[in-house]
C-alpha cells in the first residue's frame, strides 16, 4: 500500500522567502505524486503533477516540485512566497493511471505567510 | 468548461439520519470518486465509480453508499448518521482513457456536513 507523509504541520515564511514543503511516500510500484493547495472553506486545486516524465515538474503560481527516487521525496519549493499562498497544502501519491487510482493524501502542511 | 460541482453546500443533520450528496463531474470526465475530510485532516478515499459501478472502495462501512448516472453524475448516500461523519466531503473527477486526463483528479468546492 501506498502512503505519504508531510514533514511539519505548519511552515511560517516571511514574504519573499523560499517555501520549501516537504513530502516523502511510500509505494512498491513506481508512483504518480500531487500536489494540491486548499484554501479556506474551498476544494483542492491542482498545483502540479509527476508522472512519470520529466522529475523537475513545474506548477501554476510559480510552483515546482523535483521527485528524487533515491530519496522517496517531492518536495515543494517557491523561489518568493507571496502573502496570496497562505493556504493548506497536501501531498498525494497515485500508484497509476486509469479508472482504479485512488488517490492517498498526507496530513497537510498549512503555509502562513508573514509582511 | 464547467469544473466539478456539488450540491448542497453545507448540511446539517442530527445523528441516525440518512444523508445524500450530489457530484456533477467535470465536462468530458467520466470516472467519479469520493473523499471524506474531517477536520485538520487530509481527504480519504471513499469510494470510486466508473460506468455506473463502484470499482474501488476505501475503508469506510457500508453505511457509505454511493451511485453512478448514466450521465455520469454521482450520489453519496451515508445511512444512520453519527457524530464522526461530520466532514467535509469532496468529489472528484477524471477523465476517460482517450482524453489522456485519467491519472488527475479534479475536485469540486465539497459539501460541508454537520451532525449534531
Amino acid at each position: 500500500a501506498q502512503s505519504v507523509t508531510q514533514l511539519g504541520s505548519h511552515v511560517s515564511v516571511s514574504e519573499g522567502a523560499l517555501v520549501l514543503l516537504r513530502c516523502n511516500y511510500s509505494s512498491s510500484v513506481p508512483p504518480y505524486l500531487f500536489w494540491y493547495v486548499q484554501y479556506p472553506n474551498q476544494g483542492l486545486q491542482l498545483l502540479l503533477k509527476y508522472t512519470s516524465a520529466a522529475t523537475l515538474v513545474k506548477g501554476i503560481n510559480g510552483f515546482e516540485a523535483e521527485f528524487k527516487k533515491s530519496e522517496t521525496s517531492f518536495h515543494l519549493t517557491k523561489p518568493s512566497a507571496h502573502m496570496s499562498d497562505a493556504a493548506e497544502y497536501f501531498c498525494a501519491v497515485s500508484v497509476g493511471a486509469g479508472t482504479a487510482s485512488k488517490l492517498t493524501f498526507g496530513t497537510g502542511t498549512r503555509l502562513q505567510v508573514t509582511l | 468548461d464547467a469544473g466539478v460541482t456539488q450540491s448542497p453546500t453545507h448540511l446539517i443533520k442530527t445523528r441516525g439520519q440518512q444523508v445524500t450528496l450530489r457530484c456533477s463531474p467535470k465536462s468530458g470526465h467520466d470516472t467519479v470518486s469520493w473523499y471524506q475530510q474531517a477536520l485538520g485532516q487530509g481527504p480519504q478515499f471513499i469510494f470510486q465509480y466508473y460506468e455506473e459501478e463502484e470499482r474501488q472502495r476505501g475503508n469506510f462501512p457500508d453505511r457509505f453508499s454511493g451511485h453512478q448516472f448514466p450521465n455520469y453524475s454521482s450520489e453519496l448516500n451515508v445511512n444512520a448518521l453519527l457524530l464522526g461523519d461530520s466532514a467535509l466531503y469532496l468529489c472528484a473527477s477524471s477523465g476517460p482513457l482517450t482524453s489522456g486526463t485519467t491519472d488527475t483528479q479534479y475536485f469540486g468546492p465539497g459539501t460541508r456536513l454537520t451532525v449534531l
